[in-house]
C-alpha cells in the first residue's frame, strides 16, 4: 500500500476564491472520510463516503462546501467563496469495511490558509 | 452524542520512563470502539491502538497498551519505555456508527514531550 495521499499539501488563497483538494485513498478502501482540524483542536468530521455514495455530511459543511467521490475512487473537497474561518488542516482518511479494528488510515493533510 | 475528554494539555516524561495519557468518554451505546492516534509535528495522524467495548482483554501493540476501564468510562494510553520520537500530540477517539454512517469523534488532544 502506498498510503492515503492528498494534494496539494499546502494552499494559500485569498478570501472569496474557490479551492479544491484531492484525496487518493488506499486502493480497495471503499470508505472515505474528510475531517477538518483547526489549531489546538482534534479533527472534526466533515463527510463520509461509502463507495461513491456520500452518506453523511456534518453541519460544519455549509453550502459553500461540496465533496464528491466519482466512481468510488479518489475524492475531491471544494470550498467556494473561501472565508478566513476556513483556514485549517483538511484531513482525508480511508478504510476497508472489512477491517476488524475499524482503523482509519489518514493522509498527510492539506493545510489551507485564507488571507 | 458521543464525547471524548482529554484534560491533560501537556505532559513531560524522561526518556525510557513509562507515561499514561488520560482519556474519558461518554456514550449511551453498548457497542463502541476507542482509538488512540499520534500526530507528530509533520501533521499526519498515525493509528496506535484500538479497543472494542466487548473486548475482554486490554489491547496492546508493542510499547502501547490501553488501560480500558468500562465502568469508569476511561481508556488511558500507556506508553512504556518512552523514546524521543514519541514526542507528539496524542488524540483519543471514539467510533460513532449511526444510521449507516460512520465517523471518529476526537478529543482535543494532549502534547507529550519526551526529554533526554
Amino acid at each position: 500500500d502506498t498510503g492515503v495521499s492528498q494534494d496539494p499539501r499546502h494552499k494559500i488563497t485569498k478570501r472569496g476564491q474557490n479551492v479544491t483538494f484531492r484525496c487518493d485513498p488506499i486502493s480497495e478502501h471503499n470508505r472515505l472520510y474528510w475531517y477538518r482540524q483547526t489549531l489546538g483542536q482534534g479533527p472534526e468530521f466533515l463527510t463520509y463516503f461509502q463507495n461513491e455514495a456520500q452518506l453523511e455530511k456534518s453541519r460544519l459543511l455549509s453550502d459553500r462546501f461540496s465533496a464528491e467521490r466519482p466512481k468510488g475512487s479518489f475524492s475531491t473537497l471544494e470550498i467556494q467563496r473561501t472565508e478566513q474561518g476556513d483556514s485549517a488542516m483538511y484531513l482525508c482518511a480511508s478504510r476497508h469495511e472489512g477491517t476488524p479494528s475499524y482503523e482509519q488510515y489518514f493522509g498527510p493533510g492539506t493545510r489551507l490558509t485564507v488571507t | 452524542a458521543q464525547k471524548i475528554t482529554q484534560t491533560q494539555p501537556g505532559m513531560f516524561v524522561q526518556e525510557k520512563e513509562a507515561v499514561t495519557l488520560d482519556c474519558t468518554y461518554d456514550t449511551s451505546d453498548q457497542s463502541y470502539g476507542l482509538f488512540w492516534y499520534k500526530q507528530p509535528s509533520s501533521g499526519e495522524m498515525i493509528f496506535l491502538i484500538y479497543q472494542g467495548s466487548y473486548d475482554e482483554q486490554n489491547a496492546t501493540e508493542g510499547r502501547y497498551s490501553l488501560n480500558f476501564q468500562k465502568a469508569r468510562k476511561s481508556a488511558n494510553l500507556v506508553i512504556s519505555a518512552s523514546q524521543l520520537g514519541d514526542s507528539a500530540m496524542y488524540f483519543c477517539a471514539m467510533r460513532e456508527w449511526q444510521g449507516g454512517s460512520e465517523k471518529l469523534v476526537f478529543g482535543k488532544g494532549m502534547k507529550l514531550t519526551v526529554n533526554p
